[in-house]
C-alpha cells in the first residue's frame, strides 16, 4: 500500500507548456505540503494545505498553482513553463500523532 | 527560521556504529530536533524525533544536549541501506509548522 503517491513520476515538456502534477495520500492525514528539490538537491518548502485551506504559501511564482479538491489530494499546477522550473517535486502528508512528514517518491520535471 | 549546522559528509563501515551531529545554538525552548534521510532517487523519509530527552526507535537513538544546542543521531550498525542524506531540522511553529531543510550530511557506508 502506498501512502503518498505521485504521478507522473517522469514529466519532460517543452518550455511555455502548463502541467500538472498530482498527488494522493491514503493515510488519512489532514494536512499536505509542495515541495521543490532543485539541482543543487536543496529542498524547499512551496506550498501546505490543511483540509483543503492553504495554510503556507512561501514565495513561489503565481504561475504555480496548487489545488485540493479534497483533503486526501493537492495537485500542483504550473503555467508557462520555464528551465529552471525543472527539479523533482515532493509531496508530502503530516498526519497529528508525532507530527511527522510522509513524503511521496517524487516527480522529476524537465523542462526543455 | 532555526538554522542547523551539520558536516557536509561522513563515512562509515557497515556494521559499525555511526554518530551524526548537529548544531542548533540558536533553538528556542518549543522547537523540537527532527532528523529525516534522504536515500539516493527517494523522498526523504522520517528518521527520529525529539524535544529534550534521549530518544530511541527502531531505526536509530537521538541524543540531545543538556543545554539542546546540539544533538547526535546514532545508526547503532551502520548498514549499505543507511546511506543517504540525513537532515537534522528544527521543527518550529505551531500547527501549521514547516520543515526547513538545510544541506544535512551524506553519510557514506563501506562493505
Amino acid at each position: 500500500d502506498t501512502a503518498v503517491s505521485q504521478t507522473p513520476k517522469y514529466l519532460v515538456t517543452q518550455m511555455g507548456n502548463d502541467k500538472s502534477i498530482k498527488c494522493e495520500q491514503n493515510l488519512g492525514h489532514d494536512t499536505m505540503y509542495w515541495y521543490k528539490q532543485d539541482s543543487k538537491k536543496f529542498l524547499k518548502i512551496m506550498f501546505s494545505y490543511n483540509n483543503k485551506e492553504l495554510i503556507i504559501n512561501e514565495t513561489v511564482p503565481n504561475r504555480f498553482s496548487p489545488k485540493s479538491p479534497d483533503k486526501a489530494h493537492l495537485n500542483l499546477h504550473i503555467n508557462s513553463l520555464e528551465l529552471g522550473d525543472s527539479a523533482v517535486y515532493f509531496c508530502a502528508s503530516r498526519g497529528t500523532l508525532w507530527d511527522t512528514q510522509y513524503f511521496g517518491p517524487g516527480t522529476r520535471l524537465t523542462v526543455l | 527560521d532555526a538554522k542547523t549546522t551539520q558536516p557536509n559528509s561522513m563515512e562509515s563501515n557497515e556494521e559499525e556504529p555511526v554518530h551524526l551531529p548537529c548544531n542548533h545554538s540558536t533553538i528556542s525552548g518549543t522547537d523540537y530536533i527532527h532528523w529525516y534521510r534522504q536515500l539516493p532517487s527517494q523522498g526523504p523519509e522520517y528518521v527520529i524525533h525529539g524535544l529534550t530527552s534521549n530518544v530511541n526507535n527502531r531505526m536509530a537513538s537521538l541524543a540531545i544536549a543538556e543545554d539542546r544546542k546540539s544533538s547526535t543521531l546514532i545508526l547503532h550498525r551502520a548498514t549499505l541501506r543507511d546511506a543517504a542524506v540525513y537532515y537534522c531540522i528544527l521543527r518550529v511553529g505551531g500547527s501549521n509548522y514547516k520543515l526547513t531543510f538545510g544541506k544535512g550530511t551524506l553519510l557514506t557506508v563501506n562493505p
